[in-house]
């Protein structure tokens, strides 16, 4: 059974503090790690995916790293509208469904 | 604009009754899923469908019923046979890939149920 964990459940940071997100996960095959960023209230809004050890992504401050066993989502400099929750999923290679952590929930305090 | 909908944002029931929550979306996406998110929790898959008229269960599918008569739409029933509906729903979409897999899944803006 696929098993995604996410650490910390949350975090809070000052503005401009750097730090990074994890997510480990157990599955027989990856196809995909995809992050989400969620507001509250909102869906989540699609950030990355990666597909194989080694692959980095960025977007603004946000870079996705990813490993055989996990996956951390880097924030360089955050700002105060970063505050959300990051959702990590994995999909493996037979499959087309998602399995979710629980979720970071970031606040950047200003 | 291409995109998902979903309807009502906000839905309120009374014990003992069925409600159904819309999804449509005009991505041209094969594949759409509904989701059940609780405070302090990950989503959780309740049904999802591949392709027009098939759809499988997902994790929690008890007291819930789907159906996929137009690829556009993938409503989700709740019945009064869920015991504990209050929750947050994301309905999803994806394309899907040769080879049976889908692509990345992109998500409406959610509908919170309450039952009163």
């Amino acid at each position: 059974e696929d098993q995604v964990t996410q650490s910390p459940e949350a975090l809070r940071l000052q503005e401009g503090e750097s730090s990074s997100l994890n997510c480990s996960y157990t599955v027989s095959g990856l196809r995909g790690l995809f992050w989400y960023r969620q507001d509250p209230g909102k869906g989540p809004e699609f950030l990355f995916t990666l597909y194989s050890a080694g692959e980095e992504k960025e977007k603004e401050r946000l870079k996705a790293t990813l490993t055989k066993k996990e996956s951390f989502l880097h924030i360089t400099a955050p700002k105060p509208e970063d505050s959300a929750t990051y959702l990590c999923a994995v999909k493996e290679t037979s499959g087309s469904r998602l399995t979710f952590g629980e979720g970071t929930q970031l606040t950047v305090n200003p | 604009d291409g995109g998902i909908t979903q309807s009502p944002k906000y839905l309120f029931r009374k014990e003992g009754q069925n409600v159904t929550l819309s999804c449509e979306q005009n991505l041209n996406h094969d594949a759409m899923y509904w989701y059940r998110q609780d405070p302090g929790q990950g989503l959780r898959l309740i049904y999802y469908s591949q392709i027009v008229n098939d759809f499988q269960k997902g994790d929690i599918a008890e007291g819930y019923s789907v159906s996929r008569e137009k690829k556009e739409s993938f409503p989700l029933t709740v019945t009064s046979a869920q015991k504990n509906p209050t929750a947050f729903y994301l309905c999803a979409s994806s394309k899907s890939v040769p080879g049976g897999s889908t692509d990345t899944q992109y998500f409406g803006p959610g509908t919170r149920l309450t039952v009163l």
